[in-house]
């Protein structure tokens, strides 16, 4: 079954980090790219840039530079997102998503909430 | 980039009502794009993809048209749980989405 199964809810407080992972199954890893895009409470979906899969080179964004980090673990077909330094204002559900064919996979996203 | 405009951002409508969300490419997109349903707190669910393809399971009142640049979902009749927001995805380069449509109860 082609899926992404991203891990669980997070907690934590400002000026930590994170670590998002998306775990891809079903379809070649490293012949896809990976994509991430972060949806704010009661905002729309905002694309946060791609990893190239096979190569490991990342392309961020505007606005997703600096803080965030997309990497990879191709022995376990797994994306990383990690971000530090948190902000209250990086609170959002975070999706990974890949197109292995004609239509889009997304994960079901991770809730990361920042807060004191 | 590729920017995406979706209108209306706000749709007020009945049960049974024919329903047409636009979205147009701010350049040529081929077929390259997806439609997507969302309820709050919830994931996007794919509806359609590569422009008129229905996704598995998805009902079929649910249709898309549209290549190049200018796009159109339409719902043929709208039914109870079609009340969410919508939005539409470009997947030609990289991935950019449209500002979403609220379809709400009249």
């Amino acid at each position: 079954q082609v899926q992404l199964v991203q891990s669980g809810s997070e907690l934590k407080k400002p000026g930590a980090s994170v670590k998002v992972s998306c775990k891809a199954s079903g379809y070649t890893f490293t012949s896809y790219a990976m994509n991430w895009v972060r949806q704010a409470p009661g905002q729309g979906l905002e694309w946060m840039g791609w990893i190239n899969t096979n190569t490991g080179n990342p392309t961020y964004a505007q606005g997703f530079t600096g803080r965030f980090v997309f990497s990879l673990d191709t022995s376990v077909s797994t994306a990383y997102l990690q971000i530090s330094s948190l902000k209250a204002e990086d609170t959002a559900v975070y999706y990974c998503a890949s197109v292995p064919g004609w239509e889009p996979l997304w994960g079901q996203g991770t809730l990361v909430t920042v807060s004191s | 980039d590729i920017q995406m405009t979706q209108s209306p951002s706000t749709l007020s409508a009945s049960v049974g009502d024919r329903v047409t969300i636009t979205c147009r490419a701010s350049q040529s997109i081929s077929s390259w794009l997806a439609w997507y349903q969302q309820k709050p707190g919830k994931a996007p669910k794919l509806l359609i993809y590569k422009a008129s393809s229905l996704e598995s399971g998805v009902p079929s009142r649910f249709s898309g048209s549209g290549s190049g640049t200018e796009f159109t979902l339409t719902i043929s009749s709208l039914q109870p749980d079609d009340f969410a927001t919508y939005y539409c995805q470009q997947y030609n380069s990289y991935l950019t989405f449209g500002g979403g449509t609220k379809v709400e109860i009249k």
